[in-house]
């Protein structure tokens, strides 16, 4: 379980606001995901990140923003243009030098729109 | 992203039975087939895994098959306990190493 953190784990917002979702890892893993889980969706891919500095969109990026300034850590903000943010969101992480690999997956921050 | 199908949605058996999910996938590229296991309020964890050169795994109660003709996988537990209780996801791999994930199986195990 350990080598994956997100923070904080319950995150209440008001419409309107922006919001950042904190995911750290010390697995020296190179590649990084957010996923969105709803109720009897999956998991939804928002962004995600091979490498330092770069970054892709996945399938529902809309409304989202991440950052990747340090191998250890990917951001997701949360902005007032994502219509519907309460959700479960997943942070992950991976090696995949060449191949895929397990993703190990933070705890999870639940977010929650007033 | 590609589809991942997954069925059943729900999934009831009793304890001692065996269960059985089935995906399917669009991507022809994809290489990777990982199952994870989710207990209610806790992170999706690995339970198994299938690379597309094998067309079999097993690690004790779990089985994974993997047809890559029929683009289809599907997960075997045997001898189901009630804590095998969890929602099920299967995967499959996309460009850019990220993953595509079914929707889910809700599997119960009654004693």
């Amino acid at each position: 379980d350990g080598g994956i953190t997100q923070s904080p784990k319950y995150l209440f917002r008001k419409e309107g606001q922006n919001v950042t979702l904190s995911c750290e890892q010390n697995l020296n893993h190179d590649a990084m995901y957010w996923y969105r889980q709803d109720p009897g969706q999956g998991l939804r891919l928002i962004y995600y990140s091979q490498i330092v500095n770069d970054f892709q969109k996945g399938d529902i990026a809309e409304g989202y923003s991440v950052s990747r300034e340090k191998k250890e850590s990917f951001p997701l903000t949360v902005t007032s243009a994502q219509k519907n943010p309460t959700a479960f969101y997943l942070c992950a992480s991976s090696t995949d030098r060449g191949i895929h690999n397990e993703q190990f997956f933070g705890p999870g921050t639940r977010l929650t729109v007033l | 992203g590609e589809n991942v199908e997954q069925h059943p949605s729900t999934l009831s058996v009793q304890e001692g039975d065996s269960a059985v999910i089935k995906c399917t996938y669009s991507d022809s590229a994809s290489n990777y087939f990982p199952w994870y296991k989710q207990e209610l309020g806790k992170r999706p964890q690995l339970i198994i895994d299938i690379r597309s050169n094998v067309g079999e795994k097993k690690d004790q109660r779990i089985a994974v098959t993997l047809n890559k003709t029929a683009k289809h996988f599907s997960l075997h537990i045997t001898e189901t306990q009630p804590e095998d209780s969890a929602v099920y996801f299967c995967a499959a791999t996309r460009p850019g190493y990220a993953l595509n994930f079914g929707k889910g199986t809700s599997l119960l195990v009654t004693p």
